[in-house]
């Protein structure tokens, strides 16, 4: 099976731009959750979707967003970007049931 | 409040030698997984070790095992005969069976081998 897969891998961004990021999970995998990871902060739980429904939120500004379409690809959407939005942004899905989470390569955001 | 704490940011060790990264976490739950998980400098973060809470005996992954106290609430990760492919960050993580399975991470230990 192909494993987690997030596009684009880099991407540099202005302040007050917008961005999305996209993941597509393991075939099979219904759930996908979204990290942001910074030196010093380790990762951080941006949200979790399964089957198109947002299942757990963290403590993030309503600037994040994100959503799951029906073959549970999932997007996160950053707008009014700040400089302190810039870090890795890692996408993890499993199972409905399972308690493994596997994760893609990730994307490096950057706010100038 | 659920967190886990990883008091050692950066650790070293010689190759072939022993290693233990160390992982305290809290939770008032009963029923949770707890995860070692491993970002080499590639990036991709692969999982290396998973334990049950409420298995006593601890896990083992061939040179990778815990040490697991569920009442101290402690979740150590030694590394035995330690190798060059090894250097990496290491997160501890715990997923709670109750409340829509959310992910709790430490802060990384930062893990190198040296020659």
């Amino acid at each position: 099976k192909a494993g987690v897969t997030q596009t684009p891998r880099y991407l540099i961004k202005t302040r007050g731009q917008q961005v999305t990021l996209s993941c597509s999970p393991i075939s099979g995998h219904r759930s996908v959750s979204w990290y942001q990871q910074t030196p010093g902060q380790g990762l951080q739980f941006l949200f979790e979707y399964f089957s198109e429904t947002q299942r757990n939120k963290g403590n993030f500004p309503g600037r994040f967003s994100g959503r799951q379409f029906s073959n549970s690809r999932s997007e996160m959407n950053v707008s009014t970007l700040e400089l302190g939005d810039s870090a890795l942004y890692l996408c993890a899905s499993r199972s409905g049931t399972g308690v493994i989470q596997y994760f893609g390569p990730g994307t490096r955001l950057l706010v100038l | 409040a659920q967190t886990v704490t990883q008091s050692q940011p950066e650790m070293s060790v010689q190759e072939a030698e022993t290693v233990t990264l160390s992982c305290t976490y809290d939770t008032s739950e009963n029923n949770y997984y707890l995860f070692w998980y491993k970002q080499p400098p590639s990036r991709q973060m692969i999982l290396v070790i998973r334990q049950e809470a409420y298995k006593q005996q601890n896990a083992t992954e061939n040179r990778f095992s815990v040490n697991f106290q569920k009442a101290a609430k402690s979740f150590s990760l030694k590394i035995s005969d330690s190798q060059l492919g090894d250097t990496a960050m290491y997160f501890c993580a715990f997923n709670l069976f109750n409340t829509g399975n959310q992910f709790y991470f430490g802060t990384g230990t930062s893990l190198t081998v040296i020659p």
